[in-house]
């Protein structure tokens, strides 16, 4: 079936940019998310990408997609402790209504 | 604008006994979810709504059953709880299918002894 993969932990300096990977398996997914959970809270839509962009810029976040080796990245630029928490990448299965979710990266910002 | 709530925010069960989930949204949103996030791992589906009196089944839904009477709430039962359904449940809310979930609620955080 479906997968999402993501490395489980980042550690970045406050100020530098952090990048969080994640790879896909549904080749047919239209959209692809990012979303930030924060510690006790619900999850947060941070940005998507539609299947046909390589790359979606909102302030300091950038999304890059690579369609051909299934590959999501999102890049924060001048990271702040503020983005310290977990980021979830997700695709959409039009066929269940369903979400894939990844296990999530834990971004660690080092003051 | 409330946007998705979740009542109760805690509890505490012992195996066997039952409880309701109850989720609420006010922005009349056709389409309803519940899922549970453990551990390391990321969110899974249990059953989702995709309109008022409508549900289906996710990906995890053996243990929970799910009502949609009115579109503004969308409960989820545990008929005979299990330590496996230690948990944390979200619901979430949106427009349409096929598009970003936007709205979750705070989540719910279940414990079975």
């Amino acid at each position: 079936g479906e997968d999402v993969e993501q490395s489980l932990f980042l550690s970045v300096r406050e100020g530098d940019s952090s990048v969080i990977n994640c790879t896909y398996t549904d080749s047919s997914s239209t959209y692809l998310y990012w979303y930030k959970q924060e510690p006790g809270a619900g999850l947060q839509l941070l940005t998507y990408i539609f299947s046909n962009m390589d790359m979606k810029q909102d302030q300091r976040l950038t999304v890059l997609l690579n369609k051909k080796d299934k590959h999501l990245s999102l890049r924060i630029a001048d990271t702040q402790t503020g983005d310290s928490a977990i980021y979830f990448c997700a695709e959409w299965e039009d066929s269940s209504y369903k979400l894939i979710f990844g296990s999530g990266t834990r971004l660690l910002v080092r003051p | 604008n409330a946007g998705v709530t979740q009542t109760p925010k805690f509890r505490v069960l012992k195996t066997g006994q039952s409880m309701t989930l109850l989720c609420a949204q006010d922005m009349n949103h056709e389409y309803m979810y519940w899922y549970r996030q453990d551990p390391g791992m990321g969110l899974r589906l249990i059953h989702y709504s995709v309109g008022e009196g409508t549900t289906a089944k996710g990906e995890v839904p053996d243990g929970y059953n799910v009502s949609r009477l009115k579109k503004q709430n969308f409960l989820l039962g545990l008929e005979s709880a299990a330590p496996s359904q230690t948990s944390v449940y979200f619901c979430a809310s949106s427009y349409s299918s096929g598009r970003a979930i936007e709205f979750f609620g705070p989540g719910t955080r279940l414990t079975v002894l």
